[in-house]
């Protein structure tokens, strides 16, 4: 069935380093992939989206590829803020109509 | 400002007791789900709705029930017969069915006395 596998965490990292935050999927078709980012206390944000193989979505200087042939959608970031601290999923459009597979998600720290 | 509201922020269940919890959208969106979300676990689907008068199980529908008889709400109720229901519960809507995209709330905590 679909699934998604994500890097398991948490990831420490400094101030202005670079990120990046493994996904992998299993799925018939041709799934959308998304990143969904969740600050503490909170619910889920729509970071990024990627709709067919190759396409690559952006926001906040987050960017992620989709990758038919590796089955994968890793997130990274070149530079990141103590401000991206929070926890990360990965999700995919399964085969049934609306419905979402999350990964497990990954918590991110970044220090001063 | 068009969102999805949910209150309480937490609440708190006795033994033996049925809980509600209020899920409400003015996006104008078919589509609405729950999901629970227990540490290192992600997110799990408990029910959704596809369009009003109608909803279908998702993963782990056991102890919970829904009713979707306006298009703008989606309450879930934790019944007795759910064994361990302290967790994150996080409702969502998409535009319909087919969307995927979907948008959150802010979530209910709850916790068992």
């Amino acid at each position: 069935g679909d699934s998604v596998t994500q890097m398991e965490g948490p990831v420490t990292l400094s101030e202005e380093a670079f990120l990046t935050i493994n996904c992998t999927y299993t799925a018939t078709g041709y799934p959308s992939l998304f990143w969904y980012v969740q600050y503490p206390g909170e619910g889920l944000q729509l970071l990024l989206k990627a709709t067919k193989a190759d396409d690559k979505g952006s926001n906040k200087g987050f960017e992620a590829t989709y990758r038919k042939e590796t089955t994968s959608f890793h997130l990274e970031k070149g530079s990141v803020q103590v401000s991206d601290s929070a926890v990360y999923f990965c999700a995919l459009g399964g085969s049934t109509l609306g419905r979402l597979y999350f990964g497990r998600g990954t918590q991110l720290t970044v220090w001063p | 400002d068009g969102g999805i509201t949910q209150s309480p922020k937490y609440l708190f269940r006795k033994e033996g007791q049925n809980v509600t919890l209020s899920c409400e959208q003015n996006l104008n969106h078919d589509a609405m789900y729950w999901y629970r979300q227990d540490p290192g676990q992600g997110l799990r689907l408990i029910y959704y709705s596809q369009i009003v008068n109608d909803f279908q199980k998702g993963d782990i529908a056991e102890g919970y029930s829904v009713s979707r008889e306006k298009k703008e709400s989606f309450p879930l109720t934790v019944t007795s017969a759910q064994k361990n229901p302290t967790a994150f519960y996080l409702c969502a809507s998409s535009l319909d069915s087919e969307s995927e995209t979907q948008y959150f709330g802010p979530g209910t905590r709850l916790l068992v006395l």
